[in-house]
């Protein structure tokens, strides 16, 4: 059964800082996600990641993918206000299906 | 991409009553799931709406409560039964691409139950 483990949960930062949310997961998968969601709303689709070392960049967010460690990061660069959000990665299980991270809760304070 | 219009937006219902949330896709699509985002939590996947066939529901899911209907391939609703305030949550239907394409959420429904 495939796991999909976030860390930290919970994030407070400054703007202006770097930082990295980690996600791992216990079963080899073919799709990586990455999701934002702000309060109240669906999910945000940031970033999909299908192979070993494969990096995407989108203004501050880089997401990295090493399927070997099973491994995927989401590196924040110079954080600004409105990255405030919780940011989930997920996995494709089976026939297409989505096994979600715990979510990360993002705050970045000024 | 695949554009999903997901309704109602939001709901305030009575325990004992159901509600019919409706998701409907631009384009044809063989898989929608639903899902559930209780508050705070993440999202977990209710069920898989095949079209022609019964919905494969997951573990700890059943159709009793949450009856799916899959008429077509651009169509689906997801029914909340005999509802309690533990039904409160957030419920999502998705649907995927093709292969190494994104995974694409409707809007989602709040759904308060008092």
């Amino acid at each position: 059964e495939l796991k999909v483990e976030q860390n930290p949960l919970f994030l407070s930062m400054q703007e202006g800082k770097n930082y990295t949310i980690y996600c791992n997961y216990s079963t080899t998968s073919d799709r990586l996600y990455w999701y934002r969601q702000d309060p109240g709303k669906s999910l945000e689709s940031l970033f999909v990641l299908l192979s070993n070392g494969a990096v995407k960049q989108e203004g501050r967010l880089m997401a990295s993918l090493d399927t070997k460690a099973r491994l995927s990061t989401l590196h924040i660069t110079a954080a600004v206000h409105d990255l405030s959000a919780t940011y989930f990665c997920a996995l494709i299980q089976g026939a297409q299906k989505l096994v979600f991270g715990q979510g990360t809760r993002l705050t970045i304070n000024p | 991409s695949a554009v999903i219009s997901q309704k109602p937006s939001r709901d305030i219902c009575q325990r004992g009553t159901s509600l019919t949330i409706q998701c409907q896709v631009d384009s044809q699509v063989t898989m929608m799931f639903w899902y559930r985002q209780q508050p705070g939590q993440s999202l977990t996947l209710i069920a898989t709406a095949n079209q022609g066939s019964e919905a494969t529901y997951e573990s700890g899911f059943v159709i009793d409560k949450f009856p799916i209907s899959r008429p077509n391939l651009t169509f689906s609703t997801l029914t909340v039964s005999n509802m309690s305030p533990e039904d409160s949550s957030i419920y999502l239907c998705s649907v995927s691409g093709t292969v190494n394409t994104e995974a694409f959420f409707g809007q989602g429904t709040r759904l308060t139950v008092v």
